[in-house]
């Protein structure tokens, strides 16, 4: 089975500082690994994904994350936070099977203030 | 917009009651599937249609079923509601389930 750990509920930052949101898991089979952003009263959006390849993954909103096989995590990070980044963020993985079905972490809230 | 619509938005209802949500996929996309995201569980992946057809099953309750249409629009209909089924329902499409799910807007489900 999969499990996805995001380590923190909630993280506080300063508009324009960096920011990493941890994500750890665990899998005994290959994995694709996601991180979705969900805005308030919105459905979740996709920030960036592994399937392959270069294990550092850009995404959109200047996110980027960085796959680490060894240490089994998959952190998102921004160089430089906006007001509008406020929102709640989840890490997913998704097994290379017929399925495809998304297990979700438990969500990291990002709150940044002025 | 994710080009997934889901309806109805919000649903009030009474305990014992039974209801049916909607999803269309996003255009060519073939597979469906639904989460539900509640504050106890957080977003827990309940069933998977690809193109008709059941593909997966998570942790869907015996009281809750699925369909995919021809059309390929799926619902989601939960029957003998209980005050532990209000939580947020998502359906999510892509086209043959391999690449990134695009998600709906949601429809939050009250039970009173």
């Amino acid at each position: 089975a999969q499990s996805v750990t995001q380590l923190d509920s909630q993280v506080p930052v300063f508009e324009e500082a960096p920011v990493e949101l941890r994500c750890n898991y665990s899998s005994s089979v290959s994995v694709y690994l996601f991180w979705y952003v969900q805005y308030p009263n919105q459905g979740l959006q996709l920030l960036l994904k592994y399937l392959s390849g270069s294990t550092l993954v850009k995404g959109i909103n200047g996110f980027e994350a960085e796959f680490n096989k060894s240490q089994t995590s998959f952190h998102l990070r921004k160089p430089s936070v906006h007001i509008s980044d406020t929102a709640e963020y989840f890490c997913a993985v998704s097994r290379m099977d017929s399925s495809y079905k998304l297990i979700f972490g438990s969500g990291t809230r990002l709150l940044v203030r002025p | 917009d994710s080009g997934v619509t889901q309806t109805p938005k919000h649903l009030i209802t009474a305990t014992g009651q039974r209801v049916t949500l909607r999803c269309s996929p996003r255009s060519g996309d073939l597979s469906v599937y639904w989460y539900q995201q509640s504050l106890d569980q957080g977003l827990q992946f309940l069933i998977q249609y690809y193109n008709g057809e059941e593909r997966a099953k998570g942790n869907i309750l015996e009281r809750f079923s699925a369909q995919q249409f021809p059309d390929l629009h799926s619902e989601l209909n939960l029957s003998s509601l209980e005050l532990g089924d209000s939580a947020l329902y998502f359906c999510a499409s892509s086209v043959l389930g391999d690449e990134p799910q695009h998600f709906g807007d949601g429809t939050r489900l009250s039970i009173l």
